[in-house]
């Protein structure tokens, strides 16, 4: 295990169309976490998840934005009938629950809606 | 609300030179965490240094230092003898639990001078 990851990398969209990102946290991790991260801004929180439990959903998340993360391992990010200003960088992170609250960053998937 | 500002959005330094990037922030809380991130162009999101409000001790990594003045609320990242591998947007970011999700700065874009 070399890290998070995140797929796709790279998402081109056309206004309208849903689209659906997967984070794989380290796999002894129990917190996984979502932000958006626009250009030339610090990251955003979006959700995050004590292993499969949602515990909290920021106000940015709109109910067009779902979020799962079944059996508390991969995390799934969806977004319906998307909008240009979905347009961001959508990070995802991971950390433990108890301890140094580091969390670790994977690379991320730029969305990109046209 | 916690919140954290980064208020150069962009510095430079010559390379093997000293720089000192500035973040404050504004909190109730008496027991947190503060990080520094450095995010390099089209590369994922590290952790380069954190500190723990509770311990008077500025934290120290190689190069990388912190000047923690928890009275003023300000939490500086130096970074000593500056390499190339440096450039990067650094992010100042605020922990605490309670709240368990970062709330980060809009970042500083630092850039090395051969």
């Amino acid at each position: 295990d070399t890290g998070v990851s995140q797929n796709p990398r790279h998402k081109i969209t056309k206004r309208g169309q849903n689209v659906t990102f997967r984070c794989d946290p380290i796999s002894e991790h129990n917190r996984l976490y979502w932000y958006r991260q626009t250009l030339g801004q610090g990251p955003e929180f979006l959700t995050y998840f004590q292993n499969e439990a949602q515990l909290e959903k920021s106000r940015l998340l709109s109910d067009r934005f779902s979020a799962e993360r079944p059996k508390g391992s991969f995390s799934t990010l969806e977004i319906q009938r998307t909008e240009q200003g979905d347009s961001a960088m959508y990070l995802c992170a991971s950390s433990f629950v108890a301890g140094v609250p580091e969390q670790f960053f994977g690379p991320g998937t730029r969305l990109t809606v046209l | 609300a916690q919140t954290v500002t980064q208020s150069q959005p962009e510095m430079s330094v010559q390379e093997a030179e000293t720089v000192t990037l500035s973040c404050t922030y504004d909190t109730s809380e008496s027991d947190y965490y503060l990080f520094w991130y450095k995010q390099p162009p089209s590369r994922q999101m590290i952790l380069v240094i954190r500190q723990e409000a509770y311990k008077q001790q500025n934290a120290t990594e190689n190069r990388f230092s912190v000047n923690f003045q928890k009275a003023a609320k300000s939490f500086s990242l130096k970074i000593s003898d500056s390499q190339l591998g440096d450039a990067a947007m650094y992010f100042c970011a605020f922990f605490y639990f309670g709240n368990e999700k970062l709330t980060f700065g809009t970042g500083t874009r630092l850039t090395i001078i051969p």
